[in-house]
This record gives C-alpha cells, sequence and structure tokens, in this order.
C-alpha cells in the first residue's frame, strides 16, 4: 500500500531529552513536511524539504531539527530547548495536494 | 502564521441536512483546499480549488472561491453521521519555486452530525 508511516503512535519526552518521530513514505513524492497541532487549533508548519539534502524553516522552527538524507525519510527531533513540546505532529507530502500520516502524540512526563 | 479563519468553530446538525463552512483568507493565493480529519488522525485532502475558479464539485462536496472576497466556502449535502470530523481549510501561495505545495491551515471547523 502506498502511504506515509508515522511512528510512534505515541511517545513520551523526559525534561532534557531529545526524541526524535519518525516519518516514512512510498508515494515518490519530492517534497515533506512537518506540522504541529494543538489542541483545538489548526496546524502550524515547522520544516520542509523540497529535495534530498536540502530543508527549510518553517513558521516555528524554534527547538526542532530535521534530516533529509534520503527521499523516503524525514526524520523530526523535538530537542530540549522546545519548552512546550505536548502536541500531536503531522507528517505530510506532495505537491500543492497533501498526503499526511497518521501522526504522533508527543506528551512530557 | 494562521492564513485562514473558519467559521462557524462548530456545527452541529441532523443527519441528512447540508453542513456549510466557511474560510476567509488575507493573501494572495494559487489555491484553496479543503481537508478533512478525524479524531486522533491525519488529515485527508477532499478538494481543491484553483484561483481562477469560482466553483468547484466532487460527489457531496460543493466548494465556491470568492477571490475578491478572500473567502470559500465548503458545502455537505445530505449529510451522514460518518461526516463527523473536524473540515480545515488551507491554502497554497500565489508564488513559485520554494513556496509551491507549503500550505498554511486555518483552525478548523468541527462538525457534529446526529443520526
Amino acid at each position: 500500500d502506498g502511504g506515509i508511516t508515522q511512528s510512534p503512535k505515541y511517545l513520551f519526552r523526559k525534561e532534557g531529552q531529545n526524541v526524535t518521530l519518525s516519518c516514512e513514505q512510498n508515494l515518490n513524492h519530492d517534497a515533506m513536511y512537518w506540522y504541529r497541532q494543538d489542541p483545538g487549533q489548526g496546524l502550524r508548519l515547522i520544516y520542509y524539504s523540497q529535495i534530498v539534502n536540502d530543508f527549510q524553516k518553517g513558521d516555528i522552527a524554534e527547538g526542532y531539527s530535521v534530516s533529509r538524507e534520503k527521499k523516503e525519510s524525514f526524520p523530526l527531533t523535538v530537542t530540549s530547548a522546545q519548552k512546550n513540546p505536548t502536541a500531536f505532529y503531522l507528517c505530510a507530502s506532495g505537491a500543492g495536494k497533501l498526503f499526511f500520516g497518521s501522526g504522533t502524540q508527543l506528551s512530557v512526563l | 502564521s494562521q492564513q485562514g479563519e473558519e467559521d462557524p468553530q462548530a456545527l452541529s446538525i441532523q443527519e441528512g441536512e447540508n453542513a456549510t463552512m466557511n474560510c476567509s483568507y488575507k493573501t494572495s493565493i494559487n489555491n484553496l483546499q479543503w481537508y478533512r480529519q478525524n479524531s486522533g488522525r491525519g488529515l485527508v485532502h477532499l478538494i481543491l480549488i484553483r484561483s481562477n475558479e469560482r466553483e468547484k464539485h466532487s460527489g457531496r462536496l460543493r466548494v465556491t472561491l470568492d477571490t475578491s472576497k478572500k473567502s470559500s466556502s465548503l458545502l455537505i449535502t445530505a449529510s451522514r453521521a460518518a461526516d463527523t470530523a473536524s473540515y480545515f481549510c488551507a491554502t497554497g501561495p500565489n508564488a513559485g519555486g520554494t513556496s509551491y505545495g507549503k500550505l498554511t491551515f486555518g483552525q478548523g471547523t468541527i462538525l457534529t452530525v446526529h443520526p
């Protein structure tokens, strides 16, 4: 099946810890995106990548980092510098019309 | 920054009724899209309307776009309980290059359809 796979579904972070969210796609899309969603809110863009080995900051990149070493993969690291990381994180791919993964809920212990 | 503002924030209707959701935006756009999100899940693309189009249909969905008023509406006809979800509008920037595909989402309308 073609699509986007995010893992894990739930993730807990201890204070001072970095955690990495996985996003893999087999849709052969060049562009991939990470969005953050807070309860009752819309999506805000964290980072996006139009091509392998290149990525740009979105509207709320502080406290996050990404890499794009392979076309299929776009992992997001939530660093200890992100003081309010509790949110639902969504990965997407596509150009124009986006295809989304099922999300990762990150909580702080 | 949040470009889209959606109205109403929540909508509750009976099965069989029509549901209308509105979206306003601020800057020039290339296209406007509507997405659906079931609770705790990812978003699913519903329909895309380009800036030079005024109306588009897809099954029970009808989308209109008024670029002079910077607004769009999504109409779901003959609603079903399974239509219960959050609905988001998203705008694509009117710029090429690295902005292509970079969408800005509204805050969404929560639709509840009662059986």
